[in-house]
């Protein structure tokens, strides 16, 4: 079974502070997500990695960056926490060996920005 | 830009009764789909896959309408623990949705009632 943890499952910060969110994979997977979700807007796509040290924008990247050092790890970094990015952290993996494979999901992040 | 379209709901269902939705996309070029299934406050996790011929898991059966460009996901006999929020899934490599190509829908909400 694949097995995605995440650092925290909830987590309070405040404004402008820096976050960091974690996301380790035990399967191999060379593909790696960061969304959000919010009510009504659905999952959104902050940034994915498809190998170690690489890493592009998705839908919404502003206020966002990534780190991914080694293939099973991929960082999420707030750089400067705002109310706004008070939501739920949902990482997520793939192959890119077989492309019909879906996505496995961490247990997610639910993160308070006061 | 292709998009995943559901009606968000909620379908409020009696127990043992059946119930369908649909999800509608816009890229013909889609390969892959499926149908994941999300608990509140949890992680989405993967239902089924979707299969050009159709295919079913107990009391639940998946279809695809290539031509009319959806997914059907419909489940027999609903049961209490059936409640959750279903999200629909495609796949439509190089078309921008990620490293991957998976495309999100933003889910349509299913309470079954007593």
């Amino acid at each position: 079974d694949v097995k995605v943890t995440q650092s925290s499952r909830y987590l309070v910060k405040r404004t402008g502070e820096k976050v960091f969110l974690e996301c380790v994979q035990d399967m191999d997977h060379e593909n790696m997500f960061w969304y959000r979700q919010d009510p009504g807007l659905g999952l959104r796509l902050i940034y994915f990695s498809y190998d170690v040290k690489m890493k592009e924008k998705g839908d919404i990247p502003e206020g966002y960056s990534v780190s991914r050092e080694k293939k099973e790890r991929f960082s999420l970094i707030l750089e400067s926490a705002s109310t706004n990015q008070t939501s739920m952290y949902l990482c997520a993996t793939s192959s890119v060996i077989r492309l019909s494979e879906t996505q496995y999901f961490g247990p997610g992040t639910r993160l308070l920005v006061l | 830009r292709k998009e995943v379209e559901q009606d968000p709901g909620p379908f409020n269902v009696p127990e043992g009764a059946t119930v369908a939705f649909n999800c509608t996309y816009s890229n013909s070029a889609s390969q892959s789909f499926f149908w994941y299934r999300q608990d509140c406050r949890k992680e989405p996790k993967l239902l089924m896959s979707v299969y050009s011929s159709g295919n079913e898991d107990g009391r639940f059966t998946a279809q695809l309408n290539r031509a009319s460009q959806y997914i059907s996901l419909l489940i027999r006999d609903s049961k209490l623990s059936d409640s959750a929020t279903y999200l629909c899934v495609v796949n439509s490599p190089n078309s921008g949705g990620g490293a991957d190509g998976l495309t999100f829908g933003k889910g349509t909400h299913l309470i079954i009632q007593p």
